[in-house]
């Protein structure tokens, strides 16, 4: 089975400070990653996905993570955040080659933007 | 193209009622996911329908079930309504079945047991 595992369930910063939304997971066998992003009273917007290659990957509003495989972890980084990030922040894993749509989320991040 | 959409967006019912929530895919999309949101356990996988069949289904009881239609439109049911099955449920489309694709997911219903 997998499990992911947000180290922070809430993440206070100054509007224009760097971020970090740490993320570690756990499986036997290897797994795509996912970061996504829900806004208010909205669903979930994909930020970024790891699938291979280069273990840097960028994604939309100016994020980016990297993916560290002897550490299992998948950190989302933003170096200088926005009153509009404000939401919480989702890791998530699918298992490679299950021809499933499956899933498996973290409890989730909330990030708030101090002015 | 227009993004997923749910209805309806919010719902109350009493225990022991049954409902049913409706997602319409992005135009093009075969795949289409459902998850349960809560402030206790996350978000949790519910299942997958691909082709008009159910393809994967998370931990949950038989009272939770599915359907998808011909043209990938999808309806879940709830049955015998608990208090605990408030929540927002979201419903996410893709292409293809496939681990690796993007599932755009839609605003979401909330349900509201009493």
């Amino acid at each position: 089975a997998q499990s992911v595992t947000q180290l922070d369930s809430q993440v206070p910063v100054f509007e224009e400070a760097p971020v970090e939304l740490r993320c570690n997971y756990s499986s036997s066998v290897s797994v795509y990653l996912f970061w996504y992003v829900q806004y208010p009273n909205q669903g979930l917007q994909l930020l970024l996905k790891y699938l291979s290659g280069s273990t840097l990957v960028k994604g939309i509003n100016g994020f980016e993570a990297e993916f560290n495989k002897s550490q299992t972890s998948f950190h989302l980084r933003k170096p200088s955040v926005h009153i509009s990030d404000t939401a919480e922040y989702f890791c998530a894993v699918s298992v490679i080659g299950s021809g499933a749509q499956k899933l498996v989320f973290g409890q989730g991040t909330r990030l708030t933007i101090n002015p | 193209k227009a993004g997923v959409t749910q209805t309806p967006r919010y719902l109350i019912k009493t225990r022991g009622q049954q409902v049913t929530l409706s997602c319409s895919p992005i135009s093009g999309h075969r795949s289409v996911s459902w998850y349960q949101q809560t402030p206790g356990q996350g978000l949790q996988f519910l299942f997958e329908y691909f082709s008009e069949t159910q393809r994967n289904k998370g931990n949950f009881p038989g009272r939770f079930s599915g359907r998808q239609f011909s043209n990938s439109r999808s309806e879940m049911n709830v049955s015998t309504l608990e208090l605990g099955d408030s929540a927002l449920y979201l419903c996410a489309s893709s292409l293809r079945q496939e681990a690796s694709d993007t599932q755009y997911f839609g605003p979401g219903t909330r349900l509201t047991v009493l």
